[in-house]
């Protein structure tokens, strides 16, 4: 089992439309969590972190159910612009530092 | 945020020959830096992290004498790719850690050996 994982899509909606991404992890001492965004051919760029009391940020909303060992993203009134590869990423601690684990990401195509 | 470079931005070399990416942390120190690789429609793989004055740390399955890395200061640490085969070919993308979970990447190297 994977220690993140993700529905890879293709997601094709609507421009306006909202889409949700759920990512669920696997290992218990999972101390943070993210959803960064990656363009085709560029490298991952921080969207927002992920808290347990859910955070909003424009258009956007992480959820983190610690529980269930899940985290979601809303996107609301999809653009254009937001077509990409949407990464769910977990940081895991460890002795010295922290291990951050990528989900392989969830495509996401928004069309007008 | 802040700023992390790497360079090149882009390789094409001839199988056989070593290539050295470099990574800086432009406006932070940074102790611990990341080297990722990620294939075509594939996630970001971590490779090895890469620590300030020590030796990396290298992840299972990750050749150590392969993919040299070093960090001799606190703003760089490169990544050497021994005896690029095609297999090699791939994105490569560093980061480097600001403050106990923050990660800053830089922009990838992409590099394609002949």
């Amino acid at each position: 089992r994977k220690e993140v994982e993700q529905d890879p899509g293709p997601f094709n909606v609507p421009e306006g439309a909202t889409v949700a991404f759920n990512c669920t992890y696997s290992n218990s001492a999972s101390q943070s969590f993210f959803w960064y965004r990656q363009d085709c051919r560029k490298e991952p760029k921080l969207l927002m972190s992920v808290y347990s009391s859910g955070n909003e940020d424009g258009r956007f909303t992480a959820q983190l159910n610690r529980a269930s060992q899940y985290i979601s993203l809303l996107i609301r009134d999809s653009k254009l612009s937001d077509s990409a590869t949407y990464l769910c990423v977990v940081n895991i601690g460890s002795t010295g530092g922290f291990k951050t684990i990528f989900g392989a990401g969830t495509r996401l195509f928004v069309k007008a | 945020g802040a700023v992390v470079s790497q360079h090149p931005s882009r390789v094409i070399c001839k199988s056989g020959t070593s290539v050295k990416i470099e990574c800086r942390s432009l406006d932070f120190q940074a102790t611990t830096m990341f080297w990722y690789r990620q294939f075509p429609k594939q996630s970001l793989m971590l490779m090895a992290t890469s620590n300030e004055g020590s030796k990396a740390t290298y992840e299972q399955g990750v050749e150590k004498d392969k993919f040299l890395i070093n960090h001799a200061s606190l703003t760089l640490s490169t990544l050497t790719v021994t005896s690029a085969h095609p297999e090699d070919s791939s994105f490569y993308i560093c980061s480097a850690r600001k403050g106990l979970h923050e990660q800053f990447f830089g922009p990838g190297t992409r590099l394609t050996v002949l």
